[in-house]
C-alpha cells in the first residue's frame, strides 16, 4: 500500500481563504517532501522537511511533521486561483533499500474558487 | 536552464505494439527515476538510475518493462508487448545525486494509451 495518504482527497475553498492538507505514513523516514502538480503537467517540489525537524516555512506555506503520529500538514495561507492542481507529499525512507525512493500519496485535489 | 525533457508528449498505440519513451534529464544530475501515474492516483515508483552503479528496477511491474541509461544522461524506458493496462502517464525525474533529502525535478510525463 501507499507510504503516503492525504486527506482530504478533494478540497475547494474561496480565494484568499487557507487550505490545510494533511499526510500520513506509516513508516520511519527519512524526509518527507510535498509537491505540486497542475492539470497534464509533471510535479514541481514545494518543500523538504527533514525528520529531527517539526515545522518549515516557504512563502505562504508552512509544513509540520509529527513524527510520533507518522504524520505531516501543509498550510497555504491566503490562497489564491493559481495554487489549484494536486499536491502530494512523499516520503524518503529512513534505512535500507529502496531508500532513495520516494513513495507519493494519491494526492489532495485543491480548488481554489475567485 | 533547461529542465527535464520527455518525449513523447503523447503515444497512442494499439495492445501488443512495443513503445519506447524518452527522458533527457537536467544537465549534471546523476540520478534518475522513471514513475507511473494512473489516473487519479499517485506515483508508483518504476525504476532509478544513479551514475554507473546497477540501476534499482525493484519497482518494474513485469518482465514486459525495461529500462536504460546510456552516458548516464538520456534514458529510454522500453514497453514490450503492451497491454491496456499499461495507459498512464509515465514520469522521469532527475536529481543532482542519489542521496537522501535531494528534491527531485520532473518533466511533463509521457501519456500512454493503448487502445
Amino acid at each position: 500500500s501507499q507510504q503516503g495518504e492525504e486527506d482530504p482527497q478533494a478540497l475547494s475553498i474561496q480565494e484568499g481563504e487557507n487550505a490545510t492538507m494533511n499526510c500520513s505514513y506509516k513508516t520511519s523516514i527519512n524526509n518527507l517532501q510535498w509537491y505540486r502538480q497542475n492539470s497534464g503537467r509533471g510535479l514541481v517540489h514545494l518543500i523538504l522537511i527533514r525528520s529531527n525537524e517539526r515545522e518549515k516555512h516557504s512563502g505562504r506555506l508552512r509544513v509540520t511533521l509529527d513524527t510520533s503520529k507518522k504524520s505531516s500538514s501543509l498550510l497555504i495561507t491566503a490562497s489564491r486561483a493559481a495554487d489549484t492542481a494536486s499536491y502530494f507529499c512523499a516520503t524518503e525512507l529512513g534505512s535500507g533499500a529502496g531508500s532513495y525512493q520516494l513513495t507519493f500519496g494519491k494526492g489532495t485535489k485543491l480548488s481554489v474558487i475567485p | 536552464g533547461a529542465g527535464v525533457s520527455q518525449s513523447p508528449s503523447n503515444k497512442v498505440t494499439e495492445k501488443g505494439k512495443d513503445v519506447e519513451l524518452r527522458c533527457d534529464p537536467i544537465s549534471g544530475h546523476t540520478a534518475l527515476y522513471w514513475y507511473r501515474q494512473s489516473l487519479g492516483q499517485g506515483l508508483e515508483f518504476l525504476i532509478y538510475f544513479q551514475g554507473n552503479s546497477a540501476p534499482d528496477k525493484s519497482g518494474l511491474p513485469s518482465d514486459r518493462f525495461s529500462a536504460e541509461r546510456t552516458g548516464g544522461s538520456v534514458s529510454t524506458l522500453t514497453i514490450q508487448r503492451t497491454q491496456q493496462e499499461d495507459s498512464a502517464v509515465y514520469l522521469c525525474a532527475s536529481s543532482q545525486e542519489g542521496t537522501r533529502g535531494r528534491p527531485q525535478h520532473f518533466g511533463d510525463g509521457t501519456r500512454l494509451s493503448i487502445l
